[in-house]
């Protein structure tokens, strides 16, 4: 079945790095765009990046550019996550989740079921 | 930037009808979506396009949207429908990205 799994979260200190990863199965992955979206506790989601199909294009939210990549690696069926500098209000579970279309943002109807990052000293 | 504005909270009894509202200056223009997020789960999506019904979505969820408000209608609402439920659309002007309402918590009791 059609399935992302997220994974690569923990605990690390303001200022570190971490990097996430999302395995897709059950769809033709090279065919869809691919988005990361969080949740801080107590807050409501938060949109983060998406890629599009063949990684041509990437967009980010205000919060975090210039400061998080986020990469795929359709050969393996893998999108990934590269998150520096981190910051407390970096803290959230994040979700990979599969857009409807190749290229987004448009919307999302597949998602992971979240890898928790905490930053804290 | 762009902002789409949801109450807080909705609260209903077993069996009423809960409409949560998505007001947003942009959304006459673009499709609203709507995600149900329970307790420790990942989001489901359970209208798109304003209101369509994704295989699988009881009927009892509805969608509309009319001028800058987008609504989401549960009729009859269920004791497992209590979640937290966000608006969403996106905003492609110059640099494209998702956006999400800030979320409201259904209370179903």
């Amino acid at each position: 079945q059609v399935q992302l799994v997220d994974s690569g979260g923990g605990v690390v200190q303001p200022g570190r790095s971490l990097r996430l990863s999302c395995v897709a199965s059950g769809f033709t992955f090279n065919s869809y765009a691919l988005h990361w979206v969080r949740r801080a506790p107590g807050k409501g989601l938060e949109w983060v990046s998406v890629i599009t199909f063949d990684g041509t294009n990437k967009y980010y939210a205000d919060s975090v550019k210039g400061r998080f990549t986020i990469s795929r690696d359709n050969s393996n069926n893998t999108l990934f996550l590269q998150m520096n500098g981190l910051r407390p209000e970096d803290t959230a579970m994040y979700y990979c989740a599969r857009d409807v279309r190749g290229y987004g943002p448009y919307y999302m109807d597949v998602w992971g079921k979240g890898t928790t990052v905490t930053v804290s000293s | 930037s762009y902002e789409l504005t949801q109450p807080p909270s909705v609260s209903v009894s077993p069996g009423q009808t809960a409409r949560i509202t998505c007001s947003g200056d942009a959304l006459p223009k673009k499709y609203a979506y709507w995600y149900q997020q329970k307790s420790g789960q990942a989001p489901v999506l359970v209208i798109y396009e304003d209101n369509k019904r994704p295989s699988g979505i009881p009927e009892r969820f509805s969608g509309s949207s009319s001028g800058t408000m987008a609504t989401l209608t549960i009729t009859g609402a269920q004791v497992e429908d209590e979640a937290d439920y966000f608006c969403y659309s996106t905003d492609n002007s110059g640099n494209p990205k998702g956006v999400f309402g800030g979320g409201t918590k259904l209370t179903v009791l």
